[in-house]
């Protein structure tokens, strides 16, 4: 069974840092790209960041590059999304994504974790 | 970048009803759409990819067409679970990935 399970978030103050982790069993994680998508208390769905599934290509939104570092270590079958320089605009739900894949990115999200509230406040 | 706009914004229907959903592209984007449904609470759940592929696992009320900029998603028979909140998501210009605003399914 595919698992995707999102720790790390938290209350944190304008302008620190947090780094979130998606754990990832029942599947070849090193074969599929994974991506990080938000939703805002009450809001909509935002694509984060994309990254392939050997780290060859990384993407980023436009409202969080600079900001944040997407990675992963396929040994450890994880995901991360490092977040510096935090904004109250980035409180939100984060949940890390599966594309359908494997091998080639679809675009296309087919497993879920929970999701993880960080919440940026002072 | 792409700009996805679903219509309508919420919904009113009863358990039986037939509901369809739309969604349109700022720009064409082929068949690379997808639809999601999520609960209160919980995680999007892929329904839909490809514009009209049917994800493993999903009832085959569900439904999908479209291409271009002009997309549906159609539920044939509502039943109770399918009360929730509705996306649309392009995949071919990337990045970045967008989605719709959403689509509120309510009980009428």
């Amino acid at each position: 069974e595919v698992q995707l399970v999102e720790s790390g978030g938290g209350l944190v103050k304008p302008g620190g840092s947090l780094r979130l982790s998606c754990a990832a069993s029942g599947f070849t994680f090193s074969s599929y790209s994974m991506n990080w998508v938000r939703q805002a208390p009450g809001k909509g769905l935002e694509w984060v960041s994309s990254i392939s599934s050997s780290s060859s290509y990384i993407y980023y939104a436009d409202s969080v590059k600079g900001r944040f570092t997407i990675s992963r270590d396929n040994a450890k079958n994880s995901l991360y999304l490092q977040m510096n320089s935090l904004r109250a605009e980035d409180t939100a739900v984060y949940y890390c994504a599966r594309d359908l894949g494997p091998y080639d990115s679809s675009g296309y999200l087919d497993y879920w974790g929970q999701g993880t509230l960080v919440t940026v406040s002072s | 970048d792409i700009q996805m706009t679903q219509s309508p914004s919420s919904v009113s229907a009863s358990v039986g009803d037939r509901v369809t959903i739309t969604c349109r592209a700022s720009q064409g984007i082929s068949s690379w759409l997808a639809w999601y449904q999520q609960k209160p609470g919980k995680a999007p759940k892929l329904l839909i990819y490809a514009a009209s592929s049917l994800q493993s696992g999903v009832p085959s009320r569900f439904s999908g067409s479209g291409s271009g900029t002009d997309f549906t998603l159609t539920i044939s028979s509502l039943q109770p679970e399918d009360f929730a909140t509705y996306y649309c998501q392009q995949a071919n210009s990337f990045p970045p990935y967008t989605f719709g605003q959403g689509t509120k399914l309510e009980i009428k």
